[in-house]
Formats: structure tokens, C-alpha cells, sequence
């Protein structure tokens, strides 16, 4: 039950658009089209974005989408805003489990 | 409102026990999986455990099988963690969070609860 490996830190102007990462193997993210995003902000509980693999839950901003190829999942976030700052987490269904990502804190520059 | 309060969090030492109690309110507690989920200070997210609406379908992360126990009341619409020899990498805020689809027995997770905080130290 290794962690999926995310970028560190991404970061991007508002109104740019970026790409995080989400890197696992046949067992978790290739194996299984449930990969599912999750955005926390400091002090908060996380807040589900997309889910399996590229579908957005009802008042989710259309900004956020994601896809899948391979053992690797991205999230990309366009026309990026301030709000958009906070740590985001990719998540995946193994056989028997859920694996979160490592990790990644999106500053807006 | 659709909602999960979680409590039972506190001071504990190592070797220790603490049970935990996640109480849903708002929707069909019965009808939904649920997992908590914990996050040590500054570090990620970090799946535990899962049980499916009907008890029948339990799973837990290597590092706290045989140690932890899921379970739930779906007549009071709560969920339980049991943590039993708790170390010091235990101490975490633990979330509960509700799987997205009514009966599904796994899948993203959609609602979480606001957390609450173990710290496992002599």
C-alpha cells in the first residue's frame, strides 16, 4: 500500500492553467478507473473534486478536470484563482484498499 | 444538512486505547459505506479502514490491522473506530468520510466530517 507519488509543489499565475501529477502502478491507478481528487485548504477537512477518474460532483467548478493514462492520473486546473491555493490529494481503489497521493500544494503566484 | 461530527479524540499513552465515534445526520446513514481517514501534523492523508453499509465488507490498511477495529450502529447512525495499542505514529486527526454512492461498497469518498485529533505521547 504504497503511496501514489505526486509532485511536491505546483505552482502558477491566475489565469494560467496547471497540471498536477499522479503516478501509481497496475495494482491502483492502472488497474482501476476510480481515481478520485481531493482539494484541502489549511485547518480543513478535504473536499472531493473529481471522481472516478474525470467526473465533476455538483457545484464543483468546471475548471477542474481530470484524466488518466496509464498508471499516471492528472488534475488540471484552468483559468487558475486565488481561491484555488491549498493542497490537493489523488486517491485510488487497489484490490482490497484506498491509496491517497503524496500530495501537492498549488501556490498562486 | 448532510453532515458528519466526529469525536472521542484526545490525549492518550502508547500502548493505550481510544475509541472514536463519527455521528451522520441529513441522509440514509444505513444506505452508505463509510472509512476513516488520518492525517498526521504537516503530513498527507492516509487511508485506515472501510465498512460497507451492512457491516458485511471490513478492510484495513497494513499499518493498523490487528490493532484497530471499523464497526457501526446503523440504528443510531454512527460510525466506530476502536484503537487498541496506539503508538506515537498514530497520533493524526482522523476523519470520517462517507463513500459517494448509496450501496456501492466502495468509491469516493464525498462527505467528510470536520475531524478530530489523537495524540498518542507519553
Amino acid at each position: 500500500q504504497s503511496a501514489l507519488t505526486q509532485p511536491a509543489s505546483v505552482s502558477g499565475s491566475p489565469g494560467q492553467s496547471i497540471t498536477i501529477s499522479c503516478t501509481g502502478t497496475s495494482s491502483d491507478v492502472g488497474g482501476y478507473n476510480y481515481v478520485s481528487w481531493y482539494q484541502q485548504h489549511p485547518g480543513k477537512a478535504p473536499k472531493l473534486m473529481i471522481y472516478d477518474v474525470s467526473n465533476r460532483p455538483s457545484g464543483v467548478s468546471n475548471r477542474f478536470s481530470g484524466s488518466k493514462s496509464g498508471n499516471t492520473a492528472s488534475l488540471t486546473i484552468s483559468g487558475l484563482q486565488a481561491e484555488d491555493e491549498a493542497d490537493y490529494y489523488c486517491s485510488s481503489y487497489t484490490s482490497s484498499s484506498t491509496v491517497f497521493g503524496t500530495g501537492t500544494k498549488v501556490t498562486v503566484l | 444538512e448532510v453532515q458528519l461530527v466526529e469525536s472521542g479524540g484526545g490525549l492518550v499513552k502508547p500502548g493505550g486505547s481510544l475509541r472514536l465515534s463519527c455521528a451522520a445526520s441529513g441522509f440514509t446513514f444505513s444506505s452508505y459505506s463509510m472509512n476513516w481517514v488520518r492525517q498526521a501534523p504537516g503530513k498527507g492523508l492516509e487511508w485506515v479502514s472501510s465498512i460497507s453499509s451492512s457491516s458485511s465488507y471490513i478492510y484495513y490498511a497494513d499499518s493498523v490491522k490487528g490493532r484497530f477495529t471499523i464497526s457501526r450502529d446503523n440504528a443510531k447512525n454512527s460510525l466506530y473506530l476502536q484503537m487498541n495499542s496506539l503508538r506515537a505514529e498514530d497520533t493524526a486527526v482522523y476523519y470520517c468520510a462517507r463513500v459517494r454512492i448509496a450501496v456501492a461498497a466502495r468509491g469516493a469518498f464525498d462527505i467528510w466530517g470536520q475531524g478530530t485529533m489523537v495524540t498518542v505521547s507519553s
